[in-house]
């Protein structure tokens, strides 16, 4: 089976930098994924990690140890707009994915 | 490109009752995956067709189920609906060709939101 925790809630000021963290533990490996999700919105696809260390797309970074089970995801000069839920992923056979419950970020003036 | 849409957008129903919701992938994508998401569990697979074969599915009981036609529309059905069953409702689509059955990007759509009274 596969199990994700991350934190539920963090809250962060405009411009500076967070990090959500990821740890999860699955049977095999198939790569892990980020999804923002804004409050009554679908989530949108943010990064996808297969091979270990840092992937950098913008303000945002996603990073990955796959001997730790550990993964997390990095925003630089927060927006207002950054304000979501940010969801951790990892992905079984054929698409069946697990998520995790999601960490909700507020950004604060 | 049109994203994937899904239709109704809300739906009301009781106790008992059964729905069907529908979803149509973004074009060109054959591979369509339904999640439901609550406050308390998040988002949990329900399934996943390619070809209109189901592939994959989660741990949901029978009164869950799903179908996909040759234009690669899916539907999902629930019967006898309880209240347990009020959530938000995700579709995702992707091209679902990635080798060995690994992981491609999803892509989701707005959602139902189920209401069981």
């Amino acid at each position: 089976g596969q199990n994700i925790d991350q934190p539920t809630e963090m809250t962060a000021t405009e411009g500076a930098i967070v990090q959500i963290n990821c740890t999860y533990q699955t049977s095999g490996f198939n790569g892990l994924f980020w999804y923002q999700q804004h409050a009554g919105e679908a989530p949108t696809f943010l990064s996808y990690n297969v091979l270990d260390g840092l992937e950098e797309k913008g303000r945002f970074s996603s990073f990955l140890s796959r001997s730790k089970g550990y993964s997390y995801l990095l925003l630089k000069e927060l927006q207002m707009k950054d304000s979501a839920s940010y969801l951790c992923a990892v992905p079984g056979g054929y698409q069946k994915v697990t998520f995790g419950t999601g960490t909700k970020l507020q950004v604060i003036p | 490109k049109a994203g994937v849409t899904q239709t109704p957008r809300y739906l009301i129903k009781t106790r008992g009752q059964q729905v069907t919701l529908s979803c149509s992938p973004i074009s060109g994508h054959r591979s369509v995956s339904w999640y439901q998401q609550t406050p308390g569990q998040g988002l949990q697979f329900l399934f996943e067709y390619f070809s209109e074969t189901q592939r994959n599915k989660g741990n949901f009981p029978g009164r869950f189920s799903g179908r996909q036609f040759s234009n690669s529309r899916s539907e999902m059905n629930v019967s006898t609906l309880e209240l347990g069953d009020s959530a938000l409702y995700l579709c995702a689509s992707s091209t679902g060709l990635a080798g060995g059955g690994g992981p491609d990007t999803q892509y989701f759509g707005p959602g139902t939101r189920l209401t069981v009274l």
